[in-house]
């Protein structure tokens, strides 16, 4: 079955930076790229953006642009996030999802990693 | 702020029908598929509907999906206590050229 496995817990400095993997199985990794999603305390989802399983040509949100990088290493199947210059605001629960990129759109995420929980705190 | 507008709250009892609207514009909705999330608290978000209607194997049918011009609805029938969840819609947004949720409503089963 399709699984997503994201790696644990993160707590980071204002100003640190932070780099989290989601791992998957089950299914053709060249076929599908990866999502991630942030959920915010007592906000709602939020898209930030979308990486090819060769890591060419990803897709940011404007309000990360300059700050995240999304990789992923096809040899491991594993799909990487790193944001940098972290503030508070930044404190969430962190998700990855398979997408199929097509016909020049993303077709929705369908399956979802458990969630990496960063905590950013001086 | 979300580009893709859904009531804070909906609610009924059990056994009801409660219907979430989803309200976009051309760019998301009005040209692309719909889908909608099912998200308990400290868990992950579950895809329950894909493509404007489409159930994912295992997603009763008490779930369905439709979409009209830049707006789209879901519905859920006969509703259980373990329906109980925040619900979100997705599209993909042309002229942004990023994908967007919606702002995500609540349902309480009185």
């Amino acid at each position: 079955q399709v699984r997503l496995l994201q790696s644990g817990v993160e707590v980071k400095r204002p100003g640190a930076s932070v780099r989290v993997s989601c791992k998957a199985s089950g299914y053709t990794f060249t076929t599908f790229g990866v999502d991630w999603v942030r959920l915010a305390p007592g906000q709602g989802l939020e898209w930030m953006g979308w990486v090819s399983p060769s890591s060419s040509s990803p897709i940011y949100t404007q309000k990360f642009q300059g700050r995240l990088t999304l990789t992923s290493d096809t040899s491991t199947s594993t799909a990487y996030l790193e944001l940098r210059s972290l503030t508070s605001d930044d404190t969430a629960i962190y998700y990855c999802a398979r997408d199929y990129f097509s016909d020049g759109f993303l077709w929705g995420p369908d399956y979802w990693g458990q969630g990496t929980l960063v905590t950013v705190s001086s | 702020q979300s580009v893709l507008t859904q009531p804070p709250s909906v609610s009924a009892a059990p056994g009801q029908k409660v219907t979430i609207s989803c309200s976009g514009s051309s760019s998301n909705i009005g040209n692309n598929y719909v889908s909608w999330y099912q998200q308990f608290p400290g868990t992950a978000p579950q895809l329950v509907i894909f493509e404007n209607n489409r159930r994912p194997s295992g997603i009763p049918d008490r779930f369905s999906g439709s979409k009209s011009g830049t707006s789209a609805t879901l519905g859920i029938t006969g509703l259980q206590t373990g329906d109980e969840a925040d619900y979100y819609c997705g599209a993909w947004d042309s002229s942004l050229r990023t994908y967007v949720f919606g702002t995500g409503t609540k349902v309480t089963v009185l």
